[in-house]
């Protein structure tokens, strides 16, 4: 079974621009998250989704935005980037709902870097 | 809001002893889910162990146990046997209940080395 696939995996942006990075979870996993991680702030939620809705976000600013598509795969966006905003960002999947153990699957990561 | 502190930014072990990493949370909740995860350098985080706070006995998985102590909010990580392959960022999460989907909360991290 594979796992969850992020990419791109290393990116390298300057100010201002915006990024897209994209998860695709673990096949029959429906519940997406992404987490920041930063060596000074830790792992930091972002937002979770399931079945295409968005149901629990973290405290980011709006320039940070996801979505996630019928076939679960999700995208999250970062616009107007900040030097801050440099981080490896991850995604987790689960299986969510009444036989939900907790447990989240990782991808690798996708690391951005903001010039 | 619920909290997870791992007091230990560092920590070092010989190889086949053991060591017990530490970690507090803080919640008002009385279903939630506890974990450890570990984070190996430029891979992927797994999970190590978990345990439900309705569940009074200790999980355990291998040379990894933990000791869970609800009353103080405390949950240790003991590794038995240290391998270098255990080397690893680990951290503690906490996760409310059902009702709360997915949204883990994560401790700042224990790196811990392994010494051959």
């Amino acid at each position: 079974k594979a796992g969850v696939t992020q990419t791109p995996r290393y990116l390298i942006k300057t100010r201002g621009q915006q990024v897209t990075l994209s998860c695709s979870p673990i096949s029959g996993h429906r519940s997406v998250s992404w987490y920041q991680q930063t060596p000074g702030q830790g792992l930091q939620f972002l937002f979770e989704y399931f079945s295409e809705t968005q149901r629990n976000k973290g405290n980011f600013p709006g320039r940070f935005s996801g979505r996630q598509f019928s076939n679960s795969r999700s995208e999250m966006n970062v616009s107007t980037l900040e030097l801050g905003d440099s981080a490896l960002y991850l995604c987790a999947s689960s299986l969510s709902g009444g036989w939900n153990t907790g447990e989240l699957f990782f991808g690798e990561g996708s690391r951005l870097t903001v010039l | 809001a619920q909290t997870v502190t791992q007091s230990q930014p560092e920590m070092s072990v010989q190889e086949a002893e053991t060591v017990t990493l530490s970690c507090t949370y803080d919640t008002s909740e009385s279903d939630y889910y506890l974990f450890w995860y570990k984070q190996p350098p430029s891979r992927q985080m797994i999970l190590v162990i978990r345990q439900e706070a309705y569940k009074q006995q200790n999980a355990t998985e291998n040379r990894f146990s933990v000791n869970f102590q609800k009353a103080a909010k405390s949950f240790s990580l003991k590794i038995s046997d240290s391998q270098l392959g255990d080397a690893a960022m680990y951290f503690c999460a906490y996760k409310m209940g059902e009702t709360s989907y997915d949204k883990v909360i994560f401790g700042p991290g224990t790196s811990l080395s392994v010494i051959p």
